[in-house]
């Protein structure tokens, strides 16, 4: 089975500054999806980027980019020019590809707390 | 909004109780999922749908009941839970042959067993 790994609980971060949250996963599989997901006090889980894991560029939504490795099964979220409504709870989420052992299923890690100081 | 409504927002149950969640989205997607949130730990996959077939059911106790009428919308009944059933109940949809777009979730309800 797969399993997701977000090392840092809790991450803080200056009013316009950079920040990376870690997520590091397990597969044995070759083709995934992989995701960070945004979850602020409201409780909604907001889709923030994916990837594809046969793409080799990295993904990038406006602030939001990643910093995937493929080899090193590890998928970085950098938030630039943080602002105070990127604070909330981040969780990185693996996704097997249609035929894989987990197909359907999305995998979270334990998440991120970032917080946003002004 | 994001499509996927997930009623009542808030629950609060005795013990002895009985109740239901309710999920509805309008998204076409083919697949619905129950997710468990709880304080300091991953959320944990619960059931999964496909096409109104129960495909997954992460040995999850008896207690919760999902039922699922359609490909619009999903219930999980509970009864008699305890405490430690307290948590945040997660709703998603997806469409199955569509794997890169992950999940779209509703708010949730707030759980809490007294």
């Amino acid at each position: 089975a797969q399993t997701v790994t977000q090392s840092q609980p809790e991450m803080s971060v200056q009013e316009a500054e950079t920040v990376t949250l870690s997520c590091t996963y397990d597969t044995s599989e070759s083709d995934y999806y992989l995701f960070w997901y945004k979850q602020p006090p409201s409780r909604q889980m907001i889709l923030v980027i994916r990837q594809e894991a046969y793409k080799q560029q990295n993904a990038t939504e406006n602030r939001f980019s990643v910093n995937f490795q493929k080899a090193a099964k590890s998928f970085s979220l950098k938030i630039s020019d943080s602002q105070l409504g990127d604070a909330a709870m981040y969780f990185c989420a693996y996704r097997s590809a249609p035929g894989g052992t987990s197909y359907g299923k999305l995998t979270f890690g334990q998440g991120t707390i970032l917080t946003v100081h002004p | 909004e994001t499509g996927v409504t997930q009623t009542p927002r808030h629950l609060v149950m005795g013990m002895t109780n009985k109740k239901s969640l309710k999920c509805e989205q309008h998204l076409g997607h083919n697949a619905m999922y129950w997710y468990k949130q709880s304080a300091k730990k991953p959320l944990e996959l619960m059931f999964v749908y496909n096409f109104k077939e129960q495909t997954e059911n992460n040995s999850v106790p008896s207690r919760f009941s999902p039922e699922c009428p359609n490909s619009s919308h999903l219930f999980l009944h509970l009864h008699t839970l305890q405490p430690e059933d307290s948590a945040l109940y997660l709703c998603a949809s997806s469409s199955p042959g569509v794997g890169f777009y992950g999940y779209t979730f509703g708010s949730g309800t707030r759980l809490t067993v007294v």
